[in-house]
């Protein structure tokens, strides 16, 4: 059973950079066919997605964050990794990773709230 | 960007009763890359239909949907009291991948 599992701050100051990193057990993140995704949902509002990366590197991203958007991965430690540069207080929500097969989201992680305040 | 544009925005039906989501999409989805997605307070959504017709691993066959081009459905044939939850629609036939803001099915 495949799991994903997001880590990071919880709390970020405005104009600094958000990190997340998720890490993927009971899988290989290097299994061909799958996009491993960061997808958003502010307060109480619907979903948004962020963007994806495949295990070789191939990103794809969100035109309306891509200026601020770096996702990466680390296969040694099948792991991947968000990064959202210069957040505002519009940057506030709950951020999931997700498992894309290839695009339909059939693994989620259970989300971590990431709120920018000063 | 493709647009999707759930209807109603609120469902208040009885546990027993039947439930027809819609979502329109401000194009045609032309390969059908359709999903619909369960979310429940405090939860990750879950998976329920893909590929705008089948149903996810482990998916009760009182889920079902169908649907081409710009209008798509969601079918709860019977509703269990676990089913009431905030419903997405989401299309990854066009990039961005994007949601509809969903549907709310609620207790009568």
């Amino acid at each position: 059973q495949v799991q994903l599992q997001e880590s990071g701050p919880g709390l970020v100051k405005p104009s600094q950079t958000l990190s997340l990193t998720c890490t993927v057990s009971g899988g290989s993140i290097i299994i061909g066919g799958y996009h491993w995704n960061w997808i958003r949902q502010h307060p109480g509002k619907g979903l948004e997605w962020i963007g994806y990366i495949y295990y070789d590197g191939t990103t794809n991203y969100n035109p309306s964050l891509k200026s601020r958007v770096t996702i990466s991965v680390d296969t040694s430690k099948n792991q991947f990794s968000l990064k959202l540069s210069s957040v505002t207080a519009a940057d506030t929500a709950v951020y999931y990773c997700a498992r894309g097969a290839p695009a339909e989201f059939d693994y989620w992680g259970q989300g971590t709230l990431v709120t920018v305040s000063s | 960007e493709i647009v999707l544009t759930q209807s109603p925005g609120t469902l208040s039906l009885s546990p027993g009763e039947r439930a027809t989501l819609s979502c329109r999409a401000s194009q045609s989805v032309i390969s059908n890359y359709f999903t619909w997605y369960q979310q429940k307070l405090g939860q990750a959504p879950r998976l329920l239909i893909y590929d705008a017709s089948s149903r996810a691993t482990g998916i009760p066959d009182r889920f079902s949907g169908s649907g081409s081009g710009t209008d798509f459905t969601l079918t709860i044939s019977r509703l269990e009291p676990e089913d009431f939850a905030v419903y997405y629609c989401q299309q990854y036939d066009s990039s961005p991948w994007t949601f509809g803001q969903g549907t709310k099915v609620e207790i009568k």
